[in-house]
């Protein structure tokens, strides 16, 4: 049974800080990977999608890794903002089904 | 171009009604999936509509059920409604790919009392 984590479960740092955030997985049999933010009370906004065959993804001051052999995805946030503060949440798309699994998320506090 | 719209907004519910929550997907998207997401916990799957059939179904009882049109556009009904539902409810369109990126809806906020 696939399923997600993320430590660190809350994470508080100072403007210009870079930072990363990281996510592990069970099952390597996966699909893709997701990352998103999401406000409070908000819905999810798309980050970067990392397909089963990709390595790493990029956009703006987020870049997003996958190693799918050892079940894990780091999300690294450059030059912090307030703005950041959000949760941010991973979700993977396992193989042989059309379902997605969300870890809980990590909620970040980007102090200025 | 709109992206994933859902109505309504916020809803409050007696223990025991019924709930009606829609989702009307992005613009050339066909593949609706729903999600219940509790307070501090990642969104659950419930099911995911594909060509007006539900595809998928995620560890969610029979009280929860869909529907999906001709247009694509979705429905989530919850019968005999208990506390434990109370939650941010999210539509999320895509292509029918399983590799393909999900666009979210802003959630309907469902208060069960």
């Amino acid at each position: 049974k696939q399923e997600v984590t993320q430590i660190p479960a809350a994470l508080s740092v100072p403007e210009g800080e870079n930072l990363v955030l990281n996510c592990s997985f069970t099952d390597s049999a996966i699909y893709n990977l997701q990352w998103f933010r999401q406000d409070p009370g908000k819905g999810l906004t798309s980050l970067l999608l990392i397909q089963s065959s990709q390595r790493e993804q990029t956009s703006g001051r987020l870049n997003a890794s996958l190693d799918k052999s050892s079940g894990r995805s780091t999300l690294y946030i450059a030059a912090s903002q307030p703005g950041d503060s959000a949760t941010y949440l991973c979700a993977v798309r396992p193989t042989g089904g059309f379902k997605t699994i969300f870890g809980a998320g990590t909620r970040l506090f980007v102090k200025a | 171009d709109a992206g994933v719209t859902q109505s309504p907004t916020h809803l409050i519910k007696t223990r025991g009604q019924q709930v009606t929550l829609r989702c009307s997907p992005k613009s050339g998207h066909d593949t609706v999936s729903w999600y219940q997401q509790a307070l501090g916990q990642g969104p659950q799957f419930i099911f995911q509509y594909y060509e007006e059939e539900e595809r998928q179904r995620g560890n969610f009882p029979d009280r929860f059920s869909g529907h999906q049109f001709p247009n694509y556009s979705s429905e989530l009904n919850v019968n005999a409604l208990l506390l434990g539902d109370s939650a941010l409810y999210l539509c999320a369109s895509s292509l029918p790919d399983r590799g393909v990126e999900q666009y979210f809806g802003p959630g309907t906020r469902l208060t069960v009392t």
